[in-house]
């Protein structure tokens, strides 16, 4: 059983619309869940981090976490061709001391 | 200012050779990390060192040894490379958190060195 996982993907979503990446895990006692972009060849880009229950808005970003469904969301809002990137969700487990990433869901953005 | 960089960004070798990849930060953070990334770009972190200390070494083959001289520098060397081990390989560094806190604090990755067993 993956330990985190996000929706498979691709998602496709026209310019100006809401992309919204979902991501679940399996350790309860996560504390820390944080989301990366990476373009085609480029390394990991940390867009956002949340904590605690709720929502997190960051510009065009927003975190949303429910640890009771174990269950964290990134929305885009007014997608850009842009943000045509994969994003690839992360959950920190405290007992393991380890960051542990989900496989990505890859985000197409069309003009 | 580069927070983490990372030396080679290309490293073509051939099965049986050793090579070494280095990284450095500037963040002054106390921790670093090794992830593997393969063809499908699943990311897999493979040794965590926290102020010189090895924290986390999973179920990588001891051809791999992780080797930090100090908190800012932490280098991979491959023995005996095989054609598995062709991978981008990530160079990461954070802030412990206080111990029993159970958070993280952000990590922070290098550019990748893009390994190639020939």
């Amino acid at each position: 059983q993956k330990e985190v996982e996000q929706n498979s993907g691709p998602l496709s979503v026209p310019e100006g619309a809401i992309a919204s990446l979902n991501c679940t895990y399996s350790d309860r006692g996560s504390q820390s869940f944080f989301w990366y972009r990476q373009y085609s060849g480029k390394s990991p880009e940390l867009i956002m981090s949340i904590y605690s229950n709720g929502d997190k808005e960051d510009g065009r970003f927003t975190a949303q976490l429910n640890k009771a469904s174990q269950y964290v969301s990134l929305l885009i809002r007014d997608s850009q061709p842009s943000d045509s990137a994969t994003y690839l969700c992360a959950v920190y487990s405290g007992s393991a001391r380890q960051l542990t990433f989900g496989s990505g869901t890859q985000l197409t953005v069309l003009p | 200012d580069t927070a983490v960089s990372q030396t080679p960004k290309y490293l073509v070798t051939q099965m049986g050779n050793d090579k070494s990849i280095k990284c450095e930060q500037n963040l002054g953070h106390d921790t670093m990390y090794w992830y593997k990334q393969d063809s499908k770009k699943f990311l897999k972190i493979m040794f965590s060192y926290n102020n010189k200390e090895l924290i986390i070494n999973e179920t990588v083959p001891n051809r791999f040894s992780p080797k930090s001289p100090d908190k800012a520098h932490l280098n991979l060397h491959i023995n005996s490379l095989e054609l598995g081990d062709s991978a981008v390989y990530f160079c990461a560094s954070s802030q412990e958190p206080p111990l029993g806190s159970g958070g993280s604090y952000e990590q922070y990755f290098g550019p990748g060195t893009r390994l190639t067993v020939t």
